[in-house]
């Protein structure tokens, strides 16, 4: 079956301005996550959804960083006003339940975001 | 003192030997284990997860979990060029929620 998938693969912008990525988990996945992975670094957890709701926000950065999930399925990560030090990989990831300790995250091939 | 912590390498080992990748942790309410395996350029997949105290094999690989002294490792049986990669530890405290440690750069030299 399909894994997730993000798009774009690329974004190039400029400072300041907005960017939106995309997000479509595995089908039937409820959990989904953002991380960001800058260069030499782990992942670095953003957020956190079970089903529409973000259940856990609390790696966002800042309030220039918000993420939906409207019907459960597919997540948009919006960033306002980018910086520089936004560049790096977004990452997305989505498993089964989210809840077992033991479910397994399979990982999107990601976004890499430059902002120049 | 971070909360998942590796050496960043790179480690070199080869082709044929034994490959061991370490990872401490801090919290000592951590339950699960994961090693995954991260490609240049390319998105973390995994390898395989351990939860209790031991060894668990899946074919060249074995992951070994101390939760006394708060370490896990991954040992890799007759490294190849292809296993050359980054491998990152992530733990998790038995929600949702991953850390992740920065990641073993891993070479191995036909």
């Amino acid at each position: 079956g399909a894994g997730v998938s993000q798009t774009p693969s690329n974004k190039v912008t400029e400072k300041g301005k907005y960017v939106e990525l995309r997000c479509d988990p595995i089908s039937g996945h409820t959990a989904l996550y953002w991380y960001r992975q800058s260069l030499g670094q782990g992942p670095e957890f953003l957020i956190y959804f079970q089903g529409t709701g973000a259940a856990d926000d609390s790696g966002l950065p800042n309030d220039r960083f918000f993420a939906v999930r409207p019907e459960g399925s597919v997540s948009t990560l919006k960033i306002q006003r980018t910086e520089r030090g936004d560049s790096a990989v977004y990452l997305c990831a989505s498993s089964l339940k989210g809840g077992p300790s033991t479910d397994t995250q399979y990982f999107g091939p990601g976004t890499r975001l430059t902002v120049l | 003192q971070k909360e998942v912590e590796q050496n960043s390498g790179p480690l070199s080992v080869p082709e044929g030997a034994i490959a061991s990748l370490n990872c401490t942790y801090s919290d000592r309410g951590s339950q699960s284990f994961f090693w995954y395996r991260q490609y240049s350029g390319k998105s973390p997949e995994l390898i395989m997860f351990i939860y209790s105290n031991g060894d668990k094999e899946d074919g060249r690989f074995t992951a070994q979990l101390n939760k006394a002294s708060q370490y896990v490792s991954l040992l890799i049986r007759d490294s190849q060029p292809s296993d050359s990669a980054t491998y990152l530890c992530a733990v998790n405290r038995g929600t949702y929620k991953y850390i992740f440690g920065t990641g073993t750069r891993l070479k191995v030299l036909a």
